[in-house]
């Protein structure tokens, strides 16, 4: 059965913290993503890796940073988190290849006060 | 660039109710992938269905039916005998053959079923 998990489903954390969010997938997939959701905007691409130690920017990746060291795991990384911030962050893996099927880990809430 | 469209953004039937959410997308590529999610209560999206652009075949899944039309950029879900179980966000996504084969969502509908 795949799976997606992500380190935590709700956060808060202050303004000007840094803020690690932690993706793991359990398919062997190369290509993971990290996207947030915000209510009328649907889900929109932060940062992308297609493979260990690769990244790409998504269409919003200001304020945030990414790390892949394995093939496993994507962190998301708010260097100093600010309010706008505050979302639903939500993760993501798939295949390398043609656009497949993306799985989706379960979100992570964050409230930056 | 890409783009998708989904007008409705709150939709509230009655149980046994058939119900159409619209998908209007827009890209420039001949070759493109069309996806379904859904996003229930719990949070996580889960896959429906996906569609390249070379089939227009509409398909039919139980309740569940899509209807893709290249002429008018549109690729339409239909709920058919609504059950409370369906309430959920449900988003349209777009997908070309461009490095990391990169998700452009629609920004949802919220489907209500009330009993």
């Amino acid at each position: 059965d795949v799976k997606v998990t992500q380190s935590s489903r709700y956060l808060v954390k202050r303004t000007g913290e840094k803020v690690f969010l932690e993706c793991v997938q359990d398919m062997d997939h190369e290509n993971m993503f990290w996207y947030r959701q915000d209510p009328g905007l649907g889900l929109r691409l932060i940062y992308f890796s297609y493979d260990v130690k690769m990244k790409e920017k998504g269409d919003i990746p200001e304020g945030y940073s990414v790390s892949r060291e394995k093939k496993e795991r994507f962190s998301l990384i708010l260097e100093s988190a600010s309010t706008n911030q505050t979302s639903m962050y939500l993760c993501a893996s798939k295949l390398a290849g043609p656009p497949d099927t993306q799985y989706f880990g379960p979100g992570t809430r964050l409230t930056v006060l | 660039a890409q783009k998708v469209t989904q007008a409705q953004t709150e939709i509230s039937v009655v149980e046994k109710e058939d119900v159409t959410l619209d998908c209007v997308y827009e890209t420039r590529d001949t070759t493109y992938y069309l996806f379904w999610y859904k996003q229930p209560p719990s949070g996580e999206l889960v896959f429906l269905i996906r569609r390249n652009s070379f089939d227009e075949q509409n398909e039919i899944s139980g309740r569940y039916s899509w209807n893709f039309q290249k002429s008018t950029s549109s690729f339409n879900f239909t709920i058919t005998a609504s059950q409370v179980v369906d309430s959920a966000v449900y988003f349209c996504a777009l997908s070309t053959n461009n490095a990391g084969n990169m998700l452009t969502f629609g920004g949802g509908t919220r489907l209500m079923v009330k009993p």
